[in-house]
């Protein structure tokens, strides 16, 4: 059974720095792309960026480039997102998913449960 | 252009056929991707490519597509499909990255 286990919910100060987690099992780590999604509270779904475990080539959405960092550990079959200085901005979920791209579409077949990431002083 | 266009708010009849679209330049080259969110969970996945649903999703669901705009349509829409639900493609840059529409809220009367 394929499966992403995020890791848990993250109360952080502004100016702070982050790296949240996400545990792929049950398929081949190094043979898809990782995706990772942003929502803000009561609005709608964005995509930041995506890592390919198997070689770590990274493409970020223009929004999110040098914002955040997304990285992989294939040996441990995990992905990161990191924030080196926080911002209230930040409070969001944050998804990552499983990404298979065609010459025609790209799909999120499996999702993780969502890190919750509220930034407050 | 990266935008996809979804209008915010959908209602449809219990047992009533409904149909959610989705715009953008990109959808002129790519299939769209739906997802169905309810409150407190994750996305899923429901239609992809041409017309196709993952294991699990009722044939109820079904997608179609016309020169900048996909559609997904729910024939016969129950309790249960009330939710948001958001289409999904591949940048028309070309490049290995995505964007989603900004989702529509389906009410179920």
């Amino acid at each position: 059974e394929v499966q992403l286990v995020q890791s848990g919910a993250e109360v952080k100060k502004p100016g702070e720095s982050l790296k949240i987690s996400c545990k792929g099992s049950g398929y081949s780590f190094t043979s898809y792309w990782i995706g990772w999604v942003r929502q803000m509270p009561g609005k709608g779904l964005e995509w930041m960026g995506i890592i390919y475990p198997g070689d770590s080539d990274t493409r970020y959405s223009p929004s999110f480039q040098g914002q955040v960092t997304i990285s992989a550990d294939k040996s441990i079959s995990t992905a990161y997102l990191q924030w080196s200085s926080l911002k209230a901005s930040d409070t969001a979920m944050y998804y990552c998913a499983r990404v298979y791209f065609s010459s025609w579409y790209v799909l999120l077949d499996y999702w993780g449960q969502g890190t919750l990431v509220t930034v407050s002083s | 252009s990266s935008e996809l266009t979804q209008d915010p708010a959908v209602s449809v009849a219990l047992g009533q056929t409904v149909r959610i679209t989705c715009q953008g330049d990109s959808l002129r080259s790519y299939y769209a991707s739906w997802y169905q969110q309810k409150p407190g969970q994750a996305p899923v996945l429901v239609i992809y490519g041409k017309n196709n649903r993952p294991s699990g999703i009722p044939d109820r669901f079904s997608g179609s597509s016309s020169g900048n705009t996909a559609s997904l349509t729910i024939t016969g829409a129950q309790a249960e499909d009330e939710a948001d639900y958001y289409c999904n493609s591949r940048d028309s840059s070309g490049n290995h990255r995505g964007v989603f529409g900004g989702g529509t809220k389906l009410t179920v009367l």
